[in-house]
């Protein structure tokens, strides 16, 4: 099956400082992904819609300036925390549509920050 | 607007003993997805089905199995003979069509002990 990854799988850092997160899909083509984040114990919440060349849809109360998503190919996109703060600690989970298909869906394993 | 709900947020059971995983969802899409994930302690979803609104059959997979019922907005989760390795968080979730994103429910998390 398809399979994408996540990079790095976890993360520390320090306040004020900035994290780049990588989502591949490895052996397919995803014209589009999606970034999700989930609080300990709480569900999975949608972030934005990163769009393979153009810039990301970003949900309401999600901060653009804050969460950088640049999906540059059509198998990486990539999101970038700045000036992390504790509260951003979470569980970041990519997911890539397969381009074409009926919305088959496939998730990264997940990356933790954790900011101290 | 699109919603999930998922009202049991645990479940305890003994190995053995078959559990039922609730999900009611709400959307206006006439063409839709609905999907189960478990969650183990590591974090990675695990995918276990997905069912688009067209297709209304029970499904069975070994010791799981899936009802999904139009009429009431509901695609329930069995597992029959529950193990240990069973226990994790579960979600329902719903999309719309292709390139969208998935809505989660709450999730159930499920204990099973020996």
């Amino acid at each position: 099956g398809a399979v994408v990854s996540q990079h790095p799988s976890r993360v520390i850092c320090k306040s004020g400082t900035s994290v780049k997160i990588e989502c591949r899909s490895l052996d397919f083509q995803a014209t589009t992904m999606f970034w999700y984040r989930q609080f300990p114990k709480q569900s999975l919440m949608l972030m934005a819609t990163s769009n393979e060349g153009s810039k990301a849809t970003y949900e309401q109360g999600v901060e653009k300036d804050k969460f950088l998503i640049n999906h540059a190919s059509l198998t990486l996109s990539t999101l970038t925390v700045t000036s992390a703060h504790p509260e951003d600690s979470s569980f970041y989970i990519c997911s890539a549509n397969l381009a074409g298909g009926p919305n088959e869906q496939y998730f990264g394993p997940g990356t933790r920050l954790t900011v101290t | 607007a699109q919603k999930v709900t998922q009202a049991q947020t645990e479940i305890s059971v003994v190995e053995k003993e078959d559990v039922t995983l609730d999900c009611v969802y709400e959307t206006r899409d006439t063409t839709y997805y609905l999907f189960w994930y478990k969650q183990p302690p590591s974090g990675e979803l695990v995918f276990l089905i997905r069912r688009n609104s067209f297709d209304e059959q029970n499904e069975i997979s070994g010791r799981y199995s899936w009802n999904f019922q139009k009429s009431t907005s509901s695609f329930n989760f069995t597992i029959t003979a529950s193990q240990v390795v069973d226990s994790a968080v579960y979600f329902c979730a719903l999309s719309g069509g292709a390139g969208t994103a998935l809505i989660f429910g709450k999730g159930t998390t499920l204990s099973v002990s020996s």
